[in-house]
């Protein structure tokens, strides 16, 4: 069993919905990123998270610590947000990653 | 100006070769990592690096080795290069062990032949 778990795993989505990932981990963990790679392969760390909700534009991240779980939204998705999401957590001494939610936004 | 830059981008080569890839990061931090991400998109932790402290994950075959000449550069040896190997390979680092931020490389697609 993976210590991170992400849902779902594909996600399509009409241009301008608004888009929930989520992100439950098993481990104890000191900080929370969630990381972005477009097609191109290229990865780009969005948010880091040890509690409450970060905002950066149109992406919102919040994180329960009690609940070990985290989402990732997006409002007013865009097709240029297509890519895939992969939540990872720092635990004692290393990094767990999920597997990744692979979004597709249509214009 | 990049941050964390690996070389080369794409590598081919053959069954049985030795490869490195190199990675360098400007960014002052004090923890560098190899992660693979296999066919399927999972990344996986191969090493981590810290002031001279070598992590290594112990599913890793020991035909890989990284090599970090100072604290800016870790270079990852591949020896005895087999088709399981061809994934893409990302550099990253981080300061204070991670919990603080986190740059990744843009990848080496490795593919052997």
């Amino acid at each position: 069993k993976n210590e991170v778990e992400q849902s779902p795993q594909n996600l399509t989505a009409q241009e301008g919905e608004f888009i929930t990932i989520n992100c439950s981990y098993s481990v104890g963990i000191s900080a929370l990123h969630w990381l972005q790679q477009h097609p191109g392969g290229g990865i780009v760390s969005l948010f880091m998270l040890s509690s409450g909700k970060k905002k950066h534009g149109r992406l919102i991240a919040t994180i329960n610590i009690q609940e070990k779980h985290s989402s990732l939204h997006i409002t007013a998705s865009h097709p240029r947000d297509s890519a895939v999401y992969i939540c990872a957590v720092f635990g004692p001494s290393q990094f767990y990653f999920g597997t990744g939610t692979s979004l597709t936004v249509i214009p | 100006d990049t941050a964390v830059s690996q070389t080369p981008k794409y590598l081919v080569t053959q069954m049985g070769n030795d490869k490195s890839i190199k990675c360098e990061q400007n960014l002052g931090h004090d923890t560098m990592y190899w992660y693979k991400q296999d066919s399927k998109k999972f990344l996986k932790i191969m090493f981590s690096y810290n002031n001279k402290e070598l992590i290594i994950n112990e599913t890793v075959p020991n035909r890989f080795s990284p090599k970090s000449p100072d604290k800016a550069h870790l270079n990852l040896h591949i020896n005895s290069l087999e088709l399981g190997d061809s994934a893409v390979y990302f550099c990253a680092s981080s300061q204070v062990g991670g919990a603080y931020g986190y740059t990744f490389g843009s990848g080496t697609r490795l593919t052997v032949v």
